[in-house]
């Protein structure tokens, strides 16, 4: 069954303190992984989409990279406003159409 | 565009009654979701459409039914509502034309509460 771990749960970032975010995953035939935003009380809004292995994009002071079991977002010099929670989420072969979501990882940057 | 909209915002039913959630998009997508948001869970898919006039079951579809008799809408129904159906959901939609049309989009969610 396709699955997908993020960790750690949460995480609380002084300003300009840069991390990570792990998303492992276990699917057969992977055609895409995403990584959403979510902030209190909105839909998830997109931000990446990564197809294979090796592949990197990025976005103001976020950056998705991707292996064959794990993807990472790096947040480099956080601001509060990149405070929110980060959703990964995986597109297999046998399921079309199916995202299967992790739990997320709660973002807290302070200033 | 206003991309995917959801009504009502928020929503509070006595158990056993029935009511719908209006999903709808100005993009043009083929395929249409239906998630509950719960929390500790994650995003669960409900239900899905690969076009107009279909739909198929998610991973939790037990207690509610969908309809797609538009192209740009896809109701969620509950016929008896029960205290476990208490979450957020929210609808998405795509297209899978080619790689760059895998990313859902998703509407603001609607909060519904079952006492």
């Amino acid at each position: 069954e396709d699955q997908v771990t993020q960790s750690p749960e949460a995480l609380r970032l002084q300003e300009g303190e840069s991390s990570s975010l792990n998303c492992s995953y276990t699917v057969s035939g992977l055609r895409g992984l995403f990584w959403y935003r979510q902030d209190p009380g909105k839909g998830p809004e997109f931000l990446f989409t990564l197809y294979s292995a090796g592949e990197e994009k990025e976005k103001e002071r976020l950056k998705a990279t991707l292996t064959k079991k794990e993807s990472f977002l790096h947040i480099t010099a956080p601001k509060p406003e990149d405070s929110a929670t980060y959703l990964c989420a995986v597109l297999g072969g046998s399921t079309l159409g199916r995202l299967y979501f992790g739990r997320g990882t709660q973002l807290t940057v302070w200033p | 565009n206003a991309g995917v909209t959801q009504t009502p915002k928020f929503r509070v039913l006595k158990t056993g009654q029935s009511m719908t959630l209006l999903c709808a998009q100005d993009m043009n997508h083929e395929y249409m979701y239906w998630y509950r948001q719960d929390p500790g869970m994650g995003l669960r898919l409900i239900h899905y459409s690969v076009g107009e006039g279909t739909t198929a079951k998610g991973e939790v579809p037990d207690g509610y039914n969908v309809s797609r008799l538009k192209k740009q809408n896809f109701l969620l129904g509950l016929e008896s509502a029960a205290p476990s159906q208490t979450s957020v959901y929210f609808c998405a939609s795509n297209n899978e034309e080619g790689r760059s049309h895998y990313e859902q989009y998703f509407g603001p969610g609607t909060r519904l509460t079952v006492t």
